[in-house]
C-alpha cells in the first residue's frame, strides 16, 4: 500500500529558511509525479508545483515560482519543499500527494489524478 | 492558465437527497483530465473522481462524475451522513494544474 508520511508541523520566524519532507512508504517511488498542495487557514486548495523523482523534472505553478524550491531524492524515496525565507503569508498547511500521473504497479503509464495524500505539514510562520 | 469556478458555493441539503455540483472551466480541458476530491474538517483532502467520470478505488458508487470540455458535473444520487464536507475540482491536463475554489455541502 501507498502512504505518503510528510514531517512534523513546524513553527518559524520571518526571514527563517525551511525545508519540509514528504516520504513514499511503497514502491510508486521514484516512478511516479509527487505534488505539494497549499492550503491557508479557512481556504481552498492550491497547487504548488510537482517532481517527478525519476529524473527530477519539475514544474512550479507561476503563483509559487522563485518562491519555493521542490527536490527529490530518489534513494530516501523522499520529496522536499523548501523555503530560503519564511514570510507570515507562508502560514499554512502543506500536503504532498501522489500524482496525477506515473507507471503503475503493472508498469503501465497510469493517470488518475492526485490518489495518495499525506497527512499535511502545518507550518506556523509568525515573530 | 485554466481558471475552475465552481458553483454554488454553499449547498444546503438533507441525508437521502441528491446533490449536484458544477465545475467549469475557463477553456477545455485537456483529455478530460478533470478530478474531483472531498475534504473533511482536519483530514487531507480524497481523491473520488479522475479522468472526469472514473470513479477511484473505494469510492461509493452513488458519487458519479460527467461532463466534457469545460463544464464538469459532480453527483451524490443520495446523500449520506458522512458526506457533508467540501469538494474541490482540479484539472491536470495542462500545468498550472489548478483547483477550483470549492464547494461546501452542509446539512440543511
Amino acid at each position: 500500500e501507498v502512504q505518503l508520511v510528510q514531517s512534523g508541523a513546524e513553527v518559524k520566524k520571518p526571514g527563517e529558511s525551511l525545508k519540509i519532507s514528504c516520504k513514499d512508504s511503497g514502491n510508486s517511488f521514484p516512478s511516479y509525479w509527487i505534488g505539494w498542495v497549499r492550503q491557508m487557514p479557512g481556504k481552498g486548495l492550491e497547487w504548488m508545483g510537482s517532481i517527478y523523482p525519476g529524473d527530477s523534472d519539475t514544474r512550479y505553478s507561476p503563483s509559487f515560482q522563485g518562491q519555493v524550491t521542490i527536490s527529490a531524492d530518489k534513494f530516501i524515496s523522499t520529496v522536499y519543499l523548501q523555503w530560503r525565507s519564511l514570510k507570515a503569508s507562508d502560514t499554512a498547511m502543506y500536503y504532498c500527494a501522489r500524482g496525477p500521473s506515473g507507471y503503475d504497479g503493472s508498469g503501465y503509464w497510469s493517470i488518475k489524478g492526485m490518489d495518495v495524500w499525506g497527512q499535511g505539514t502545518t507550518v506556523t510562520v509568525s515573530s | 492558465e485554466i481558471v475552475l469556478t465552481q458553483s454554488p458555493g454553499t449547498l444546503s441539503l438533507s441525508p437521502g437527497e441528491r446533490a449536484t455540483l458544477s465545475c467549469r472551466a475557463s477553456q477545455s480541458v485537456s483529455s478530460n483530465s478533470l478530478a474531483w476530491y472531498q475534504q473533511k474538517p482536519g483530514q487531507a483532502p480524497r481523491l473520488l473522481i479522475y479522468g472526469a467520470s472514473s470513479r477511484a478505488t473505494g469510492i461509493p458508487d452513488r458519487f458519479s462524475g460527467s461532463g466534457s470540455g469545460t463544464d464538469f458535473t459532480l453527483t451524490i444520487s443520495r446523500l449520506e451522513p458522512e458526506d457533508f464536507a467540501v469538494y474541490y475540482c482540479q484539472q491536470y491536463g495542462s500545468s498550472p494544474y489548478t483547483f477550483g475554489q470549492g464547494t461546501k455541502l452542509e446539512i440543511k
